[in-house]
């Protein structure tokens, strides 16, 4: 079965900093991948969508790479702020046309 | 939140009683999803529904039902609920493809004693 990997452990990075988060993933090649942010409480919200085919794609501060060598793709917030602060997950297609997320990774950005 | 509901939001209940959770969404989409969330897993899909009155099971199905006798709204129910379905149960839309962007309800979260 698919398996996604994401740091388990909290990043913690200074105001102002880029923050890159990792997805990994194994088995399956996905047709593209999407992430996510978590806040406390409350539901994932949708961030960005990159395919296969693309290997770069921005938005606003947000940087999405897709490298389908490496399986992996690399989320960016540069230019950091607290309120940046949140969990991140990363999601990818799998066979039987389904999501599978990632447990996601906490990002706490001080001031 | 997309105009996805849940209810209830919150909810204690004991080890065998039947729960129904309910999800309702106004913006008309297709594509419906019960998951759970729990620490170290990330979101697992329970159940899932293409349409009115069609639904195919997820990753965790055991344990759950569901029905969409409307377009808007999904139920997701336990039977006999366990402490292991202690969790927090988010239901999802999406427009088009099952793989499309999903729209995430605020969330409910269950407490089996």
């Amino acid at each position: 079965s698919q398996k996604i990997e994401q740091n388990s452990e909290a990043l913690n990075i200074q105001e102002g900093k880029t923050a890159t988060l990792t997805c990994n993933y194994t088995n399956y090649s996905p047709a593209y991948l999407q992430w996510y942010r978590q806040d406390p409480g409350r539901g994932p919200v949708f961030l960005l969508l990159i395919r296969e085919n693309e290997k770069e794609k921005r938005k606003e501060r947000l940087k999405v790479t897709f490298d389908t060598t490496l399986k992996q793709s690399l989320f960016h917030i540069t230019a950091s702020q607290p309120a940046d602060s949140a969990t991140y997950l990363c999601a990818l297609d799998i066979p039987g046309n389904k999501l599978v997320f990632g447990a996601g990774t906490i990002l706490r950005v001080k001031s | 939140d997309a105009g996805i509901t849940q209810s209830p939001r919150h909810k204690v209940t004991e080890t065998g009683t039947p729960v129904t959770l309910r999800c309702h969404q106004t913006e008309n989409h297709r594509y419906m999803y019960w998951y759970r969330q729990d620490p170290g897993h990330g979101l697992r899909l329970i159940h899932y529904s293409y349409g009115v009155k069609d639904t195919d099971k997820g990753e965790v199905s055991d344990g759950y039902s569901v029905s969409r006798s409307k377009t808007e709204d999904f139920l997701l129910t336990l039977e006999s609920a366990t402490s292991s379905q202690t969790s927090v149960y988010f239901c999802a839309i999406s427009s088009a493809q099952i793989t499309d962007t999903q729209y995430f309800g605020p969330g409910t979260r269950l407490t089996v004693l």
